[in-house]
């Protein structure tokens, strides 16, 4: 595609509800990454993938985040037993490789925890 | 281990006056820099990038920046505001990595740029 997608752009849902964000990345990049927005953390880096592999997952908060990626394309992240601390924005983005070329970014996924 | 510091949260200038987003940051190696601007609602666009050679590097929309390693800074300007440059700017650092590549992105909190009529 043209950009980075994200679905959906919008989630509501209760604490204690598993949630699945989508992030498909720009056609040929290799490298995906996500990052999570909140209210007084700013931009935190989660994990990344590069191809299928994810070498650091340092990022992730706690147990409950999980991401995959399969045929190099279309990554998921699921969060398990939400939180209200989880409510953010959650941003992917892609870039040609690790380490090579600029990330560029998805609108975002606005996840509300009530 | 890296880290990023945008002084000043919210900055309001009036439309034709000098934009001066401020950033410093600490990195134990040669560092990567970027700048990237938000509009509401929207992901992150790079606005320019530091990676070796000319300091003073120049971007979209009229912005440039200037990587000082004796201050460890890399501020954004602009001449003349513009409305249409009301956004979130943020601020990134990254380590050279296996030749020359860079690594993952640390971000600064960003800085809110109103402008005014």
């Amino acid at each position: 595609g043209a950009g980075v997608s994200q679905s959906p752009s919008n989630k509501v849902t209760e604490k204690g509800k598993d949630v699945e964000l989508r992030c498909d990345p720009i056609s040929g990049h290799t490298a995906l990454y996500w990052y999570r927005q909140s209210l007084g953390q700013g931009l935190e880096f989660l994990i990344y993938f590069q191809g299928n592999s994810a070498p650091d997952k340092s990022g992730l908060p706690s147990d409950r985040f999980s991401a995959e990626r399969t045929g190099g394309s279309v990554s998921t992240l699921t969060i398990q037993r939400t939180q209200q601390e989880d409510s953010a924005v959650y941003l992917c983005a892609s870039s040609y490789e690790w380490g090579v070329g600029p990330q560029h970014f998805g609108d975002g996924t606005r996840l509300s925890i009530l | 281990a890296q880290s990023v510091t945008q002084l000043g949260s919210h900055v309001s200038v009036s439309e034709g006056a000098l934009v001066l987003l401020r950033c410093n940051y600490s990195s134990s190696v040669p560092p990567y820099l970027f700048w990237y601007v938000q509009y509401p609602n929207q992901g992150l666009q790079l606005l320019l990038k530091y990676t070796t050679g000319a300091t003073l590097v120049k971007g979209i929309n009229g912005f440039e920046a200037e990587f000082k390693k004796s201050e460890t800074s890399f501020h954004l300007t602009k001449p003349s505001a513009h409305m249409s440059d009301a956004a979130e700017y943020f601020c990134a650092v990254s380590d050279q990595v296996r030749g020359g590549s860079q690594g993952n992105l640390i971000f600064g909190k960003g800085t809110k740029l109103s402008v005014k009529p």
